[in-house]
């Protein structure tokens, strides 16, 4: 069974630029969820999506948004990056939505570096 | 505020010598804790769910156990691919926090 995949693993932008990343989840799994880690901040929750609608959001300016189509795909879009945008963006997949009884599943990351 | 904290922040051991991690937390309405192996430059690797207090699983070298306020992640004769940072995260109703992990290294 394959994995979540994210696309693409690497990248380096701008200040002023704008970008999008993109996570598959694992076939079947409807929720998709994206954090960013960072080495002082750890795993910081950015949002949740299941069924094409954000569920919540973290604590994150409206430069950071995301969307889900219907077949579970997600994409997360920062506009006006930012030096401190600079992290290891992760999205993690479950079957439902919510965190009881639901382990996520995580891929191996973006690597976004604001120059 | 929801709340995780683990401890130590890093550890070296020397292969079979066992320990333990810390995670302990405050969160309103747990809906269950997890743990995960980072390696670098990797997505974090789901290893175990804890839903209540008293409640243990295993797996290889590795237990994870659950009081009302921690969980221990004990780590039998560890051996140097058991390096990596571990992290812990608890389930709210409606997102996961997750602590700031413990870098472990294991040394031959």
């Amino acid at each position: 069974k394959a994995g979540v995949t994210q696309t693409p693993r690497y990248l380096i932008k701008t200040r002023g630029q704008q970008v999008t990343l993109s996570c598959s989840p694992i076939s079947g799994h409807r929720s998709v969820s994206w954090y960013q880690q960072t080495p002082g901040q750890g795993l910081q929750f950015l949002f949740e999506y299941f069924s094409e609608t954000q569920r919540n959001k973290g604590n994150f300016p409206g430069r950071f948004s995301g969307r889900q189509f219907s077949n579970s795909r997600s994409e997360m879009n920062v506009s006006t990056l930012e030096l401190g945008d600079s992290a290891l963006y992760l999205c993690a997949s479950s079957l439902a939505k919510g965190p009881f009884g639901n382990e996520q599943f995580f891929g191996p990351g973006t690597r976004l570096t604001v120059l | 505020e929801d709340q995780v904290t683990q401890s130590p922040e890093a550890l070296r051991l020397q292969e079979g010598e066992s320990s333990s991690l810390n995670c302990s937390y405050t969160v309103s309405g747990l809906r269950g804790l997890f743990w995960y192996r980072q390696d670098p430059g990797k997505g974090p690797e789901f290893l175990f769910t804890l839903y209540s207090a008293g409640e243990e699983k295993e797996k290889e070298r590795l237990k994870a156990t659950l009081t009302k306020k921690e969980s221990f992640l004990h780590i039998t004769a560890p051996k140097p691919e058991d390096s990596a940072t571990y992290l812990c995260a608890v389930g709210d109703t409606y997102k996961y926090i997750f602590g700031t992990g413990t870098r472990l290294k294991v040394l031959a």
